[in-house]
């Protein structure tokens, strides 16, 4: 079974350039998770999405979004990028009624702001 | 507050055991995990425990919970160079966020 892929692997822009970022969950799984690991500051939530719908979001400005689409499929998007949205993006899965609350993580895309 | 804090840096020889520790804030916490971060990949659920747990092995690993104190800890016994990698101890809280809270990571090194 494949695990949570995320596309693309490295990313390199200058400030003020937009980033997308993208992720498959694990097939069957309806929630997907977006994390910031920069350096120095352990992950940080970003965004929650569930069955298309923005659940929660994170201490983050509006110039992060994303979305969900129908194959649970997600998007994130930063704008107007900053030197220190530089970070490894990390994305996971999981099945919201699983009483585990266990997390499956891809291996993240890593933003470079130039 | 939501802090989950770990001390930064354990450094280990090979074949004793390494100890993990981790303080979190939430007593309505539900699963405590412990996640491993190896160089250039994501995150691997090593294990985890309910909050009505004091005590779960796994192989060579043991986790222990002080619900009292709100210290969660890993032992990794007979640490092999092979577990050099960062860990990350997490909450889950019964506030329907979706958000696991995570710690800022022990970077474990083991020396041959």
């Amino acid at each position: 079974e494949a695990g949570v892929t995320q596309s693309p692997t490295h990313l390199i822009k200058t400030r003020g350039q937009q980033a997308t970022l993208r992720c498959s969950p694990i097939s069957g799984h309806t929630s997907v998770y977006w994390y910031q690991q920069a350096l120095g500051l352990g992950l940080q939530f970003l965004l929650w999405y569930d069955e298309g719908e923005e659940r929660n979001r994170g201490n983050f400005p509006p110039r992060f979004s994303g979305r969900q689409f129908p194959n649970y499929s997600s998007e994130l998007n930063v704008n107007a990028l900053e030197l220190e949205d530089s970070a490894l993006y990390l994305c996971a899965s999981s099945l919201l009624q699983e009483n585990t609350g266990e997390l499956f993580f891809g291996e993240g895309s890593r933003l470079t702001v130039l | 507050g939501e802090d989950v804090e770990q001390s930064l840096f354990l450094s280990v020889r090979e074949g004793d055991s390494s100890v993990i520790n981790c303080t979190y804030t939430d007593s309505s916490s539900t699963y405590l995990y412990w996640y491993k971060q190896e160089p250039g990949a994501g995150l691997q659920l090593l294990t985890y425990i309910f909050s009505n747990m004091d005590m779960k092995q796994d192989q060579r690993l043991t986790v222990l919970l002080n619900k009292k104190d709100k210290h969660l800890s890993l032992r990794i016994a007979d640490t092999q160079t092979g577990d050099s990698a960062i860990y990350f101890c997490a909450e889950s809280r019964l506030d329907n966020t979706g958000k696991l809270i995570f710690g800022q990571g022990t970077t474990l090194q083991v020396k041959p």
